[in-house]
Parts: structure tokens; C-alpha cells; sequence
């Protein structure tokens, strides 16, 4: 079993939908829990940083962490069609924080 | 420079020939990491460095990789005898340093072809 499991998509919704991408963890050391967002033929780009558990909002984005359950999303408001991509989370703990582990990543299509 | 940057950005070449992928990271950073993904996979770690030292070498998939950096900046991933399984992207990235918050920035990758 993986350390990460994330929803395996792809997800198709129209434009101005709110869509949700879930994570899924089983290390209890994870502390440090980062979303990706990488376009085609392109690198990943830190898109939102949460520490531990609770909630940050960035514009149309919101960051979820549940500790408690070892589960973690990401809410995207108003999606636009530019926010088509595959996105990525990932964690790390306090320990070998050189080290990431990242989920398979989700592929969102939005449609105008 | 502005970002990560890597050479080549594609490589084709012939089963059993060696390749060296590079990594120039963004300046200041000391921290480099280096990833494989394969088509529709999420990122596989392969290693890390911390100025030139490699204090997690876990991830090299096989003793036909090795990575090296030096003067603390440009690193260099080298595959040996090549197998069709290693065709990915190979992702570089780096990061002010080992801070918890592990904020890496990534390159647009080397996208590897063994034929």
C-alpha cells in the first residue's frame, strides 16, 4: 500500500463548478501537507503549503487537512478552464525533510 | 537564473547507452532533489542533496544511477546501460534549504526515450 493515495480521476467538470481533489495518508509523522499543480510538458508549481491540520484559503483555492482521519483536499472555487491540469499533493514530515512523497495526481478538465 | 532549469529537455537514445541529465538550481538554494515520473504516475524520489552530500539515496531505483553535485550548485544524474524502463520525465528540483516546510521549485524535466 501506498504511503499516499490520491484519486486517481481524471475529472471532468464545467466551467464555474467547484471541485474537490482528495488525499489520503497512512504516516502519522506527515506535518507538512503541499498541492501541486502541473500543466502539461511542464514541471510541478507549489499551488498551496498547509502545516498540520486546519484550513487555508488562497483566492479560489482552499486547503483542507483532517489529521484525525489522515485525509486532506483541495476545494477549487469558480473553476476556470485555465485551471485544467493534473494536480499533485504532497507531504513530508519532520524528519528527512529533504524528502516529499507525492500522491499519483489528479487530471482536471474544465470545461468553458 | 529565474527557475530550475535542465538540459537536455528531451533525450532519445538506444538501449544500453549511458545519459547524463543536469540540473542547474535556482541560485542561493542549497537543497536539490531529483524525481521520475513516468506517464499518468505521480513523482517516484529518487535522491536529494544537501549542499554536495547526499544524505538519502533510498530512491535510486538501481546501481545504474548516480547522482552527483558539486560547489554546491549544478547536479548531474547519470544512467547507465539504459533500459527501456527507464524512459520517464526526470524532474529536478530545489530549495533555500531543508526547511520543514520543504518548499521545492521544479523544473520542466528531461523527458527520457530508450529505444
Amino acid at each position: 500500500q501506498k504511503e499516499v493515495e490520491q484519486d486517481p480521476g481524471p475529472l471532468s467538470v464545467p466551467e464555474g463548478a467547484i471541485v474537490s481533489l482528495n488525499c489520503t495518508y497512512s504516516n502519522s509523522a506527515f506535518q507538512y501537507f503541499m498541492w501541486y499543480r502541473q500543466y502539461s510538458r511542464k514541471g510541478p508549481e507549489l499551488l498551496m503549503y498547509t502545516y498540520s491540520s486546519g484550513n487555508k484559503e488562497d483566492g479560489r483555492f482552499t486547503a483542507q487537512v483532517d489529521k484525525s482521519s489522515k485525509y486532506i483536499s483541495l476545494f477549487i472555487r469558480d473553476s476556470q478552464p485555465s485551471d485544467s491540469a493534473t494536480y499533485l499533493c504532497a507531504m513530508s514530515g519532520n524528519t528527512n525533510a529533504g524528502k516529499s512523497t507525492f500522491g499519483d495526481g489528479t487530471t482536471l478538465t474544465v470545461k468553458p | 537564473g529565474a527557475g530550475v532549469s535542465q538540459s537536455p529537455s528531451n533525450k532519445v537514445t538506444e538501449k544500453g547507452k549511458d545519459v547524463e541529465l543536469r540540473c542547474d538550481p535556482i541560485s542561493g538554494h542549497t537543497a536539490l532533489y531529483w524525481y521520475r515520473q513516468s506517464l499518468g504516475q505521480g513523482l517516484e524520489f529518487l535522491i536529494y542533496f544537501q549542499g554536495n552530500s547526499a544524505p538519502d539515496k533510498s530512491g535510486l531505483p538501481s546501481d545504474r544511477f548516480s547522482a552527483e553535485r558539486t560547489g554546491g550548485s549544478v547536479s548531474t544524474l547519470t544512467i547507465q546501460r539504459t533500459q527501456q524502463e527507464d524512459s520517464a520525465v526526470y524532474l529536478c528540483a530545489s530549495s533555500r534549504g531543508l526547511a520543514r516546510q520543504n518548499i521545492q521549485y521544479f523544473g520542466a524535466g528531461t523527458r527520457l526515450s530508450v529505444l
